[in-house]
């Protein structure tokens, strides 16, 4: 039993560039929920989804995408990146109807330069 | 920016010593959480409190929750070397689905 698994763990980019953070649970979770952590700043959400199909903007969306075609995979794109994108991002996912505590990849650090 | 505010910010124990931890929230809650982070790791889970319970219990981990005041607190007994890590209280909203607002976390390092 897996868990949460992001990839990948680590990632440079150049500003401009696009990429796609990878997000699975085998847990059948129906929420899944994306967040980036900042120094100082504590964990801000991005995007979540409560099921297939289904996502939606948290606090700081600005420059991610995000869809939802499996339970199982939560991918975050980053279109054009940006120096202000560098900053570690976790993905998480928690059993449907709220209660219940959320289970939190291991991260992935991205630096944009 | 709804997130809540951890207080302090940084403790330094001994072991065998109790830590303690505060949060405050600023929204209505369905209930409170309670997160480890060890350094470079990902979060993970420790305790949930519901907004209509007033303490709880998990081990050595007790929390409380004041819904009057928007705060809660966690205590760890018999604090280890093994709890150094950072310690984040999460609440999760009461209007439809809600996700977690996260404070901004107590950083603990506990001596041998």
């Amino acid at each position: 039993n897996a868990g949460v698994t992001q990839t990948p763990k680590f990632q440079v980019l150049k500003t401009g560039q696009s990429m796609t953070l990878q997000c699975a649970q085998d847990m059948n979770h129906e929420y899944m929920s994306w967040y980036r952590q900042d120094p100082g700043m504590g964990l801000r959400l991005i995007h979540y989804s409560v099921g297939a199909g289904i996502t939606d903007q948290g606090e700081v969306p600005n420059g991610y995408n995000v869809s939802r075609s499996t339970t199982e995979d939560f991918p975050l794109r980053l279109l054009s990146a940006a120096p202000s994108q560098t900053s570690v991002y976790f993905c998480a996912s928690s059993k449907q109807g709220g209660g219940y505590g959320y289970t939190f990849g291991s991260g992935t650090r991205l630096t944009v330069v | 920016s709804q997130q809540g505010e951890e207080d302090p910010q940084a403790l330094s124990i001994q072991e065998g010593e109790n830590a303690t931890m505060n949060c405050s929230y600023k929204t209505s809650i369905n209930n409170l959480q309670w997160y480890r982070q060890n350094s470079g790791r990902g979060l993970v889970h420790l305790i949930l409190i519901r907004s209509n319970e007033r303490e709880k219990h998990s081990g050595r981990l007790r929390v409380t929750l004041d819904t009057s005041k928007k705060s809660s607190s966690l205590l760890i007994t018999a604090s280890r070397a093994a709890d150094t890590a950072s310690y984040f209280c999460a609440n999760e909203g009461n209007s439809g689905y809600s996700t977690l607002t996260f404070g901004k976390g107590t950083m603990l390092l506990v001596s041998p």
